[in-house]
């Protein structure tokens, strides 16, 4: 079985400052990929980065990065130099084998001028 | 640039009326994915679709249907809808590969619906 777990349902940071966004997974899948989503009040799903459980490197998307450690199933997502812009609902997901998109409860970030 | 558009951004509906959610995507995606959104429990799977005339159940399909009628277009009927439905609902696609795993969704902008 597969399980998305976020700990933070919200979150607030400075802007132009760094912030860290929790994400630890499970399943039992060699073969995996991680993935991180924004949603804006607005509505939209918009994909911000993705993981390959075989990428030996963290990845990085501009100010998105994620932080992959393996053995602790983890794969958080840091956005370096906040913009009020980012605040929204960011949701950590999982596609692990052959089954379909999972997807966390979320965390509300909202960026403070 | 508009990828995956469903037809509704509200809809306000009343208990026992049967609500068509419409959605076409114009990537020639395989798959097609609806979604409900609620506070506190993230986003969950209602049905899923492969192909044409082809649906799956994903994790809460009580109390809807889909229909996919053709590639591009993938409906969510609600036969009877009931309040417990008011909901945010997101519709997705996603191409069929080799690399499975390596791909996420395109998503919708959601429609939220209402049931009074």
């Amino acid at each position: 079985a597969q399980k998305i777990t976020q700990t933070q349902p919200g979150m607030f940071v400075q802007e132009k400052e760094a912030v860290t966004l929790d994400c630890t997974y499970d399943t039992s899948d060699p073969s995996y990929g991680l993935f991180w989503y924004k949603q804006p009040s607005s509505g939209e799903m918009i994909f911000l980065i993705y993981q390959g459980s075989y990428d030996q490197q963290n990845a990085t998307e501009g100010r998105y990065s994620l932080n992959f450690q393996k053995a602790r199933k983890s794969a958080n997502l840091v956005i370096s130099a906040s913009q009020l812009g980012d605040s929204a609902m960011y949701f950590c997901a999982m596609r692990a084998g052959a089954n379909n998109l999972f997807f966390g409860t979320g965390t509300r970030l909202t960026v403070i001028p | 640039d508009v990828k995956v558009t469903q037809s509704s951004r509200y809809l306000v509906k009343r208990t026992g009326e049967k609500v068509f959610l419409e959605c076409v995507q114009d990537m020639d995606h395989e798959n097609m994915f609806w979604y409900r959104q609620d506070p506190g429990l993230g986003l969950r799977l209602i049905y899923f679709s492969y192909d044409v005339k082809m649906k799956e159940k994903g994790d809460i399909p009580e109390g809807y249907s889909v229909s996919r009628e053709k590639k591009e277009r993938f409906s969510l009927i609600l036969e009877s809808a009931s309040t417990n439905q008011t909901s945010m609902y997101l519709c997705a696609s996603s191409p069929n590969t080799l690399n499975w795993v390596g791909y996420g969704y395109t998503f919708g902008s959601g429609t939220r619906l209402t049931v009074v």
